[in-house]
């Protein structure tokens, strides 16, 4: 069963604002990450954030993760339309070896 | 940053046939190997874990018997979907990691088409 719930399922907004989206999980972690998937292709790596930190950034890419409340949010700034994608969190316990966890997924519209 | 192969991207078959997907690591080695399932705006769901040289780890609900994985090599594992059905049809993607570290590397996914 997936461990994260991500909201909002589906996000539209327009080119040059900002999107953001969060993710919930359920059990103690060691790293969470997100990925993107463009429509009918494999998922890729944005950013990995480990469990004793707070707060990452990589390019328009902003990550929070806070362990009290079992709870990330991903900010895209300034979006443009090739961010068109699904965004996926996932989970990563050393006592699940490599395997990951993934969260429901949010669905991101940029509109030109 | 490393590239996972996956192969075909698409695929149609009749009812009864087998089909097999291949996931290559292509520029590093890779013990371990997974196979995820994907309906259509939904999540991955994990199907199984491939280990090189043993046996593949699956989850609860997958049917080990329909969906035969071989992780022969390092840098090669396969998934059969045995005797195939309209309802296996989805869309199939592969991830691997290197050693030591999580971040995960998806092939391009397979959409499998049963008829």
């Amino acid at each position: 069963s997936q461990q994260g719930e991500e909201d909002p399922q589906a996000l539209s907004i327009q080119e040059g604002e900002n999107a953001t989206m969060n993710c919930s999980y359920k059990t103690s972690i060691n790293n969470l990450q997100w990925y993107r998937q463009n429509s009918g292709r494999g998922l890729v790596h944005l950013i990995l954030i480990r469990s004793n930190e707070r707060e990452k950034h990589s390019g328009r890419l902003r990550v929070t993760l806070d362990t009290s409340k079992k709870s990330s949010s991903l900010l895209i700034t300034a979006s443009r339309a090739a961010d068109t994608a699904s965004y996926f969190c996932a989970t990563g316990r050393k006592a699940a070896g490599n395997k990951l966890t993934f969260g429901g997924g949010t669905r991101v519209l940029v509109k030109p | 940053g490393a590239v996972v192969s996956q192969h075909p991207s698409r695929v149609i078959c009749k009812s009864g046939t087998s089909v097999k997907i291949e996931c290559r690591s292509l520029d590093f080695q890779a013990t371990t190997m997974f196979w995820y399932r994907q309906f259509p705006k939904q999540s991955l769901m994990l199907m199984a874990t491939s280990n090189e040289g043993s046996k593949a780890t699956y989850e609860q609900g997958v049917e080990k018997d329909k969906f035969l994985i071989n992780h022969a090599s390092l840098t090669l594992s396969t998934l059969t979907v045995t005797s195939a059905h309209p309802e296996d049809s989805s869309f199939y993607i592969c991830s691997a990691s290197m050693t030591g570290l999580w971040e995960a590397f998806f092939g391009q996914g397979t959409r499998l088409t049963v008829v």
